[in-house]
């Protein structure tokens, strides 16, 4: 596709259960970037890749939220022991080399019960 | 650190009349600046963007907006609106580069008939 593109769009899950989102960027993009949008607000975020190194860690709120890019294109935001306060938008964006502007996608709305 | 303030939540405009979002940054050197808007359920759409040169920066949709330095400020403004401009827009600032973007916490847009 042309766009940056996330699934699922759409995730419930439990208090206490793992969950997994992916994010796979426009085609040759080597910058990927999560961030996290409660509702009411602007986009915070939680983390940066250059290819699979990631580079910037510091938003991530704490040591449940891991996110990893193995090979450098798709990513996953993996949220271990969900909690009510991680419900929100999780959103994905993607540059390429020496373009400060960031493309993102369509987001995914976890909730937490 | 930079941040990003966007002092109107909520504006109500009558369509076709002119439109002025207002945006004020904090930022130790020349910003990377931007502009996005997102529709309900949607990511966020780049409108324009400010790296350097002409203060007067055109984007998509009749959107333009003025980098001021002297005022930290860079407002959207549209000369004309259409009923399809109601969305949700947030002003970020970046450090260029390959660099996390800080928004602004969005000011909502409302068009009346």
């Amino acid at each position: 596709g042309a766009g940056v593109s996330q699934s699922p769009r759409y995730k419930v899950a439990k208090r206490g259960q793992d969950v997994a989102l992916r994010c796979d960027p426009i085609s040759g993009h080597v910058s990927l970037f999560w961030y996290q949008q409660a509702l009411g607000q602007g986009p915070e975020f939680l983390t940066y890749f250059q290819n699979e190194a990631q580079l910037d860690k510091s938003g991530l709120p704490s040591d449940r939220f891991f996110a990893e890019r193995p090979e450098g294109s798709v990513s996953t935001l993996k949220i271990q022991r969900t909690q009510q306060e991680d419900s929100a938008v999780y959103l994905c964006a993607s540059s390429s080399v020496g373009a400060p502007e960031q493309f993102f996608g369509p987001g995914t709305r976890l909730t937490v019960l | 650190a930079q941040s990003v303030t966007q002092p109107d939540i909520h504006i109500t405009v009558s369509e076709g009349a002119s439109l002025e979002l207002r945006c004020n940054y904090s930022y130790g050197a020349t910003p990377y600046l931007f502009w996005y808007v997102q529709s309900p359920g949607q990511g966020l759409q780049l409108l324009l963007k400010y790296f350097s040169g002409d203060t007067l920066v055109q984007g998509i949709k009749g959107f333009e907006a003025e980098f001021k330095r002297s005022q930290s400020s860079f407002n959207l403004r549209k000369p004309s609106v259409h009923w399809s401009d109601a969305a949700e827009y947030f002003c970020a600032v970046g450090a260029g580069g390959n660099e996390k973007l800080t928004f602004g916490t969005g000011t909502r847009l409302t068009i009346i008939p």
